[in-house]
C-alpha cells in the first residue's frame, strides 16, 4: 500500500459527459501528480502541484483541469470526454517540490463508451 | 520536448538469466533517472534511482548505469526469477518526470 488513494476505481460513462477523479496524497506529501495510462502506452505527465500551486504542466489537453486543495488532496476534471479519453489515470505524490521518489496510487480506470 | 525512448518492450528470459533494458533521454538537463516496476493492477513502484553524479548504481541483484555524455541508461537485473516479471519504466527529470513506454518483462520458470 502506497499511501496515496484515489477513488473511484472504475467509472464508465458516454462520450461528450464530465468526470471528475480524486487523490489523496501519502500524510505529509506536498506534491501531486496525475499521469495518463493508455492501453500499451507509457505514463503521459499531465500536471504537477505542489502545496497548492501548479508547478509542472505536461500534455493536458484543454478539456482536462486540476486542482490541489488546502487540505492537500487533488482533483482532475475531465470534459467533453471522447473515446480516446479511455485509459488508467494515475495519481502521485511525492515529499520533494523537484525530483525524487513518487508513491503511485492504484489508478482510476476511466472507460469512455 | 523532452522525451525517453526504451527499448526492448518486451523481454522474454529463463530464471536465473539476465536481462537488460535500455533507455535514451532528449533533454541534457536531466539529472535524475528512476526506474518503476508495475505489476498488473498496481501503480508503479520505485525500484531504483540514480543521479547525474554517478555513474552506476546497485541493489543486490539490480543496477543501474548512467551515461550522461551518450544520454542512456540503462537497468540490469541479475538472476531473474518469476516475481520478477512485471512492465518496468524508465525516467528522466530534470523539471518534469517524464517516463519510457515501458518494458513487459517475462521471467519462465
Amino acid at each position: 500500500d502506497s499511501g496515496v488513494t484515489q477513488t473511484p476505481k472504475h467509472l464508465i460513462t458516454a462520450t461528450g459527459q464530465r468526470v471528475t477523479l480524486r487523490c489523496s496524497p501519502r500524510s505529509g506529501d506536498l506534491s501531486v501528480y496525475w499521469y495518463q495510462q493508455s492501453l500499451d502506452q507509457g505514463l503521459q505527465f499531465l500536471i504537477q502541484y505542489y502545496n497548492g500551486e501548479e508547478r509542472a504542466k505536461g500534455n493536458i489537453l484543454e478539456r482536462f483541469s486540476a486542482q490541489q486543495f488546502p487540505d492537500l488532496h487533488s482533483e482532475l476534471n475531465l470534459s467533453s470526454l471522447e473515446l480516446g479519453d479511455s485509459a488508467l489515470y494515475f495519481c502521485a505524490s511525492s515529499v520533494h517540490r523537484g525530483t525524487g521518489e513518487l508513491f503511485f496510487g492504484e489508478g482510476s480506470r476511466l472507460t469512455v463508451l | 520536448g523532452e522525451n525517453v525512448e526504451q527499448h526492448p518492450s518486451t523481454l522474454s528470459v529463463q530464471e536465473g538469466d539476465s536481462a537488460v533494458i535500455k533507455c535514451t533521454y532528449s533533454d541534457s538537463a536531466s539529472n535524475y533517472f528512476p526506474w518503476y516496476k508495475q505489476e498488473l493492477g498496481k501503480g508503479p513502484q520505485l525500484i531504483i534511482d540514480i543521479r547525474s553524479n554517478v555513474g552506476e548504481k546497485k541493489d543486490q541483484r539490480i543496477a543501474v548505469t548512467l551515461n550522461k555524455t551518450a544520454k542512456h541508461f540503462s537497468l540490469h537485473i541479475t538472476e531473474t526469477q518469476p516475481e520478477d516479471s512485471a512492465v518496468y519504466f524508465c525516467a528522466a527529470s530534470s523539471d518534469k518526470l517524464i517516463f519510457g513506454t515501458g518494458t513487459r518483462l517475462q521471467v519462465f520458470p
